[in-house]
């Protein structure tokens, strides 16, 4: 059982908005650590799509937003294209654990 | 840009240790930290530790007492060793640069490990 909980399945049609939601507690998203997230395309690495909360790396389509209050996180896809179905995770930092964690990973399909 | 490739056995006998190279191209691992860290259908995706390119190193916790990773700066590669390996060791091995406290970017394309006899 993760310690970030994620949605196992999000689906949606091309074009629409979808959003992946991450839950955590007060000793890593509630205690202010920054929230990332990961797109993993069958069969290849997870690659880094948002990092510190809500900050695009180059090369990122500005479809791709995230943001953060509390103890969780969001990671939105708005004009969601068949390119966009894969894993998405979820990562931070647990104080109690004193390891960076990841969510169990949200399967989006494009329906 | 950097770019990181894992190599190793992809087969290891129960009990025995886990081996495996990152090696770095693109750029130097200098002001770095590099991590390893593997993924399960049971488990997802668990950080096993990283090192620093002066060669200081940080581990999960949970796995502390079996590995040791290590750097080798002339050759860009840094090393991953797991000791007593067990079925639950199975899985799919990256390495990846890490920012020490916070995201891993990029990823090494990954690579499988199976513990069996």
């Amino acid at each position: 059982q993760s310690v970030l909980t994620q949605p196992p399945s999000v689906s949606g049609a091309p074009g629409q908005r979808v959003t992946i939601s991450c839950t955590g507690s007060s000793s890593n998203i509630g205690a202010g650590y920054d929230v990332h997230w990961y797109q993993q395309l069958p069969g290849t690495a997870p690659k880094l799509l948002i990092h510190g909360n809500s900050n695009r790396p180059s090369g990122v389509p500005d479809r791709f937003s995230g943001s953060k209050s509390g103890t969780s996180a969001s990671l939105a896809i708005t004009g969601l294209q068949a390119e966009d179905e894969a894993d998405y995770y979820c990562q931070s930092y647990d104080n109690s654990l004193r390891v960076r964690v990841f969510g169990a990973g949200t399967k989006v399909t494009v329906l | 840009q950097v770019q990181l490739q894992e190599s190793g056995p992809g087969l290891v006998k129960p009990s025995e240790t886990l081996s495996l190279t990152c090696s770095v191209s693109g750029g130097s691992m200098s002001s770095s930290y590099w991590s390893w860290i593997r993924q399960t259908p049971g488990k997802g995706l668990e950080w096993i530790g990283y090192i620093y390119y002066s060669g200081s190193a940080n581990y999960n916790p949970s796995l502390r007492s079996r590995v040791t990773i290590s750097v080798d700066r002339s050759k860009n590669q840094f090393s991953l060793k797991v000791r007593s390996v067990t079925a639950a060791d199975t899985a799919v091995y990256f390495c990846a640069r890490d920012t020490g406290t916070n995201w891993f970017d990029p990823w090494g394309q990954g690579t499988l490990v199976i513990v069996s006899s």
